[in-house]
């Protein structure tokens, strides 16, 4: 049952670092969402990736934050020069085609924290 | 404005009753909605979709949903202990992502 991985699980940084966080979707799975979830807050988006195209980032920040979705291998969500405030669980999400059809399964998550 | 809208709870319920939890949305055009779990510390988990007025049953959960009213519930039936958790509200207004509430936490009393 091979679900949506996500590694590392946890990941601790110090500020001015960069975290790289990986995202292998379900199987047969050719769409990838991120999300940012704060303590206490809800899930927000950040970016949409189909193989090797960025189809919507607007939910990622201006800087420092950039994602990538290769032919071969993972997705990539990467964040320079981290500030405690990129604290956070990331996470990403797969669906077999566009959202409004079909569903979106989650991972366990990345849990960045930033001393 | 908030896009989707939850109680945050908590909603706390007797053992074998019946959990009760709203969301209501803000874009009329929203098409598909969905139901997550979350436990404290781990990744959501999709437990219900619908996509048409009406309801929609799997088990001992009940999605409804109100285009009109844009309400979407979820009803648990027979509460357990585990089923003690936040559960998500998220909707898809016709774009390339989600839209989530932030939440209503439940807990089934023993």
């Amino acid at each position: 049952n091979a679900g949506v991985m996500q590694n590392p699980r946890h990941l601790v940084r110090r500020r001015g670092q960069e975290a790289r966080l990986r995202c292998s979707p379900m199987k047969g799975h050719s769409h990838v969402y991120w999300y940012r979830q704060l303590p206490e807050e809800g899930l927000k988006f950040m970016v949409y990736l189909q193989k090797e195209n960025i189809i919507d980032e607007s939910g990622m920040p201006k800087e420092r934050f950039s994602a990538e979705f290769p032919k071969e291998g993972p997705s990539i969500l990467r964040i320079q020069q981290v500030v405690r405030g990129d604290s956070a669980a990331y996470f990403c999400a797969s669906s077999e085609q566009r959202t409004s059809e079909y569903e979106q399964y989650f991972g366990p998550g990345t849990r960045l924290t930033v001393t | 404005q908030k896009e989707v809208e939850q109680n945050s709870g908590p909603l706390s319920v007797p053992e074998g009753a019946i959990a009760s939890l709203n969301c209501t949305y803000s874009d009329r055009g929203s098409q598909s909605f969905f139901w997550y779990r979350q436990y404290s510390g781990k990744s959501p988990e999709l437990i219900m979709f619908i996509y048409s007025n009406g309801d929609k049953e799997d088990g001992r959960f009940t999605a409804q949903l109100n285009k009109a009213s844009q309400y979407v519930s979820l009803l648990i039936r027979d509460s357990q202990p585990s089923d003690s958790a936040t559960y998500l509200c998220a909707v898809n207004p016709g774009a390339n992502n989600l839209f989530f509430g932030t939440g209503t936490r439940l807990t089934v009393i023993p």
